[in-house]
């Protein structure tokens, strides 16, 4: 079964704009760690936030922020006044308790910043 | 931060032959690296979880005799493909997590290993 599910698969905004990325996962933990990996055309991974699953609290950080629902298992993430350089594929992940400490991704979103 | 070094970028190489990719973390000693696949477009699939000293752990699907795993040392694990085939081009990538870090640790990714067999 997936346990990490982004239904979205590309997502094209002209710059400046907002764009929204939606994470829904599935566990039946009650300790786990959520993520957002960015994966530029260059193919490194890049971490971008985590939340554990006992802190609900959104933050924001730069230009990323997060909106963390336990009661929908959905971890959304929001880029503001997207830029070219966002242009990339954005993972969420999923680890946890007893997974010994793998990571299990969703699918991805492909964003396009349009000029 | 702490960086995970993986090598080689790219290879292409014959159909039959076996081809070595070396993943280190550079600053920090991991008991554990994990290894995935990922083909186009795609995301990254786990296929093993690479323990320092001994065998490591294999995903359901993945043959172990294929995709073999050493893990010798704290910094370095490598993951061999034998006998590859035109099938077995994907990108490959490491990640690990420091000794003793806890869950709420980010694993660090090396860059990734573009393989094409020809």
């Amino acid at each position: 079964a997936q346990k990490v599910t982004q239904a979205q698969t590309e997502i094209s905004v002209v710059e400046k704009e907002d764009v929204t990325l939606d994470c829904v996962y599935e566990t039946r933990d009650t300790t786990y760690y959520l993520f957002w990996y960015k994966q530029p055309p260059s193919g490194e991974l890049v971490f971008l936030i985590r939340r554990n699953s006992f802190d609900e609290q959104n933050e924001i950080s730069g230009r990323y922020s997060w909106n963390f629902q336990k009661s929908t298992s959905s971890f959304n993430f929001t880029i503001t006044a997207s830029q070219v350089v966002d242009s990339a594929v954005y993972f969420c992940a999923l680890s946890e308790l007893y997974g010994n400490n793998r990571l299990a991704f969703g699918k991805g979103n492909q964003v396009v910043v349009i000029p | 931060g702490a960086v995970v070094s993986q090598h080689p970028s790219r290879v292409i190489c014959k159909s039959g032959t076996s081809v070595k990719i070396e993943c280190r973390s550079l600053d920090f000693q991991a008991t554990t690296m994990f290894w995935y696949r990922q083909f186009p477009k795609q995301s990254l699939m786990l296929m093993a979880t690479s323990n320092e000293g001994s065998k490591a752990t294999y995903e359901q699907g993945v043959e172990k005799d294929k995709f073999l795993i050493n893990h010798a040392s704290l910094t370095l694990s490598t993951l061999t493909v034998t006998s590859a085939h035109p099938e077995d081009s994907s990108f490959y990538i490491c990640s690990a997590r420091p000794r003793g870090a806890s869950m709420n640790t980010e694993a660090f990714f090396g860059q990734g290993t573009r393989l094409t067999v020809v």
